[in-house]
Formats: structure tokens, C-alpha cells, sequence
């Protein structure tokens, strides 16, 4: 069954230092990849997908297909990127979007 | 545009009871997919609904079902609840089913008593 893996709950760093959030999914094909992210009391949203190969606020992630790994990385945090983030992956085509548990960002000063 | 609209926002229900609720997608948008939200399990899969008809369930016992009617809206009930059953139900809408880029509501905190 296809499942995504974040294996940290909680990831502390300083203001300005770098970051990355690791993911890895066990899906053996093509998967699609996502990253969401949910603020303090705001709704989840979408961050960024791997075929758009983007960055947003600063962040980008990479498929890597021999790790089968797609890590979330910014090379200077920032105080308001502290939030819940999620990957979240599309295996096989036709089926649902599933998520890791998440990884809490918290960046301070 | 309007987003996603979940109601109710809050409620508190006993063991035993079934509740229902509701999810109003941005308009234009056909598919709906419900996911659980718990601090131990993050987001787990419920199902997703596409022109009214069920297209993807994930891994829960059958006292959880939905449905969609043709204005898109749907509406997801639980029944005979149980204490784990406490959670924060989402509902997501998209253009396209089976598509990673969902757009979500705010949710519905269940609180099983």
C-alpha cells in the first residue's frame, strides 16, 4: 500500500538557519508529490508539487527516486514559516491523496 | 471565490449517538474528499466522492459513510460513536478527482463524550 513517511514530529530551529523537513514515500511507480502546510489557525493549503518544480516563500523540494525521498528544504528560515507541514502523495492514478503524520516547524529567534 | 464551507464548526456528541455533517465546496468544483485529523495519526484518508459517486474509500469501518448530491455539496455521517472517534473532520474540494491539489475547509471538531 502506498505511504508517506515524515519522520520527525517536531523540528526546532533558529532564525536563519537552514531547514528541511524530510519525507519518503514507498509508492514503486511514478508518485505525484505535494507539500501542504497548515499556520496557526489558518486552513491547510497546498504549498508546492514536484512537477511544477517551484519555490514558494522560499521553500523547494526535490523527487528523489533512488531515496524515494521528497525533502522540503529553505536555506534560511524565517519566524513565519513555523507551521504544520505535511506531504502527501498521489500513487497509483485514479486514487486519493494520502499524507505522512506531519512535521511541526517551529523557528525562532 | 467562497472556499470550502464546513458545518457545524463544533459539536459534542455521546457514545453511542451518529452525527452528520456538511461540506459546501467553492463552486465549480465536482470533487469532495473527507479526511480524519488526529494529533496521533495526522490526516487519514475517509473517502472521495466525484459526480456523486464514491470513487476512492480509505481504512474505516463502515460506520462512517458519505454522500454527494448533484450540487456538489456533501455530507459525511458517523454512527454508534465512539470515544476515538473524537476528531477534526476535513473536507477538501478539487476541480478534478483524484488530484493532489485540494483545497480545505476549516473543519469540524467532534468531541465524543
Amino acid at each position: 500500500a502506498q505511504r508517506v513517511t515524515q519522520p520527525e514530529k517536531l523540528l526546532s530551529v533558529f532564525k536563519g538557519a537552514p531547514v528541511e523537513l524530510k519525507c519518503n514515500y514507498s509508492y514503486s511507480g511514478s508518485p505525484e508529490l505535494f507539500w501542504y502546510v497548515q499556520y496557526s489557525r489558518q486552513r491547510l493549503q497546498l504549498l508546492l508539487r514536484h512537477i511544477s518544480r517551484e519555490s514558494i516563500k522560499g521553500f523547494t523540494a526535490d523527487l528523489n527516486k533512488g531515496e524515494t525521498s521528497f525533502h522540503l528544504k529553505k536555506p534560511f528560515a524565517q519566524e513565519e514559516d513555523s507551521a504544520m507541514y505535511y506531504c502527501a502523495s498521489i500513487g497509483q492514478a485514479g486514487t486519493a491523496l494520502i499524507f505522512g503524520k506531519g512535521t511541526t516547524l517551529s523557528v525562532s529567534s | 471565490k467562497a472556499g470550502v464551507t464546513q458545518t457545524p464548526r463544533y459539536l459534542i456528541k455521546t457514545r453511542g449517538q451518529q452525527v452528520t455533517l456538511s461540506c459546501s465546496p467553492i463552486s465549480g468544483h465536482r470533487s469532495v474528499s473527507w479526511y480524519q485529523q488526529t494529533p496521533g495519526q495526522g490526516l487519514q484518508f475517509l473517502f472521495e466522492y466525484f459526480s456523486e459517486t464514491q470513487r476512492n474509500k480509505g481504512n474505516f469501518p463502515g460506520r462512517f459513510s458519505g454522500r454527494q448530491f448533484s450540487n456538489s455539496r456533501s455530507e459525511m455521517n458517523v454512527s454508534t460513536l465512539e470515544l476515538g472517534d473524537s476528531a477534526l473532520y476535513l473536507c477538501a474540494s478539487s476541480l478534478f478527482r483524484s488530484t493532489g491539489e485540494l483545497f480545505f475547509g476549516e473543519g469540524s471538531r467532534l468531541t465524543v463524550l
